[in-house]
């Protein structure tokens, strides 16, 4: 049981270029989560899902789409990287929506935009 | 709106004090309470939860907080900090209203010292 996985951990990316982070959870998970924490702003929320084929828009979405097309997988697409997007990204799964449930993280991925 | 505060962007205590890391929130409804933790370059830990039980909540690392209603308070505390405790925590507030965000605070370092 590998819990939340990401790839990469580190990426650097030119002004412009577009890129996927990966996520993954084996814990059969209805619900995922992307955030971004930058210093001194705790963590933003991006995108979530409640499950295969739902996507919703959280907090900071402008620059990046998501898609869910299984349960396990939730990947993270930068359309064309600017330097605001510099951050650490954060994956993060629950076992379903209601508000009570904990968040597993992911290890994260440092992403630093030139 | 809900909303979290976490009073102290740094902490400093001597090993073998007590740790004591301030959280104040606001709902309009009963909300559930997070406190997670994250050592350097990782990803974010569970330490404990409130969901409406038992208002002394009991986590891991011996650490606890208390929900107190009265003062919209939900405070992190430990007798006696190791040096293992250096760390990143958040405190996160959810369900609280119709909206059903999580809303995580800005982050408390705390700094242990010899």
């Amino acid at each position: 049981n590998a819990g939340v996985t990401q790839t990469p951990k580190f990426q650097v990316l030119k002004t412009g270029q577009s890129m996927t982070l990966q996520c993954a959870q084996d814990m059969n998970h209805e619900y995922m989560s992307w955030y971004r924490q930058d210093p001194g702003m705790g963590l933003r929320l991006i995108h979530y899902s409640v499950g295969a084929g739902i996507t919703d828009q959280g907090e900071v979405p402008n620059g990046y789409n998501v898609s869910r097309s299984t349960t396990e997988d939730f990947p993270l697409r930068l359309l064309s990287a600017a330097p605001s997007q510099t951050s650490v990204y954060f994956c993060a799964s629950s076992p379903r929506r209601g508000l009570t449930y904990e968040q597993y993280f992911g290890p994260g991925t440092r992403l630093t935009v030139t | 709106a809900q909303s979290v505060t976490q009073l102290d962007s740094h902490v400093s205590v001597s090993e073998g004090t007590p740790v004591l890391l301030r959280c104040n929130y606001s709902s309009s409804y009963s909300p559930s309470l997070f406190w997670y933790v994250q050592h350097p370059n990782k990803g974010l830990q569970l330490l404990l939860k409130y969901t409406s039980a038992a208002t002394l909540v009991k986590g891991i690392n011996g650490f606890e907080a208390e929900f107190k209603k009265s003062e919209t308070s939900f405070h992190l505390t430990k007798p006696s900090a190791h040096m293992s405790d250096a760390a990143e925590y958040f405190c996160v507030v959810s369900g609280g209203n119709r909206d059903d965000k999580i809303i995580f605070g800005k982050g408390t370092r705390l700094h242990i010292l010899p």
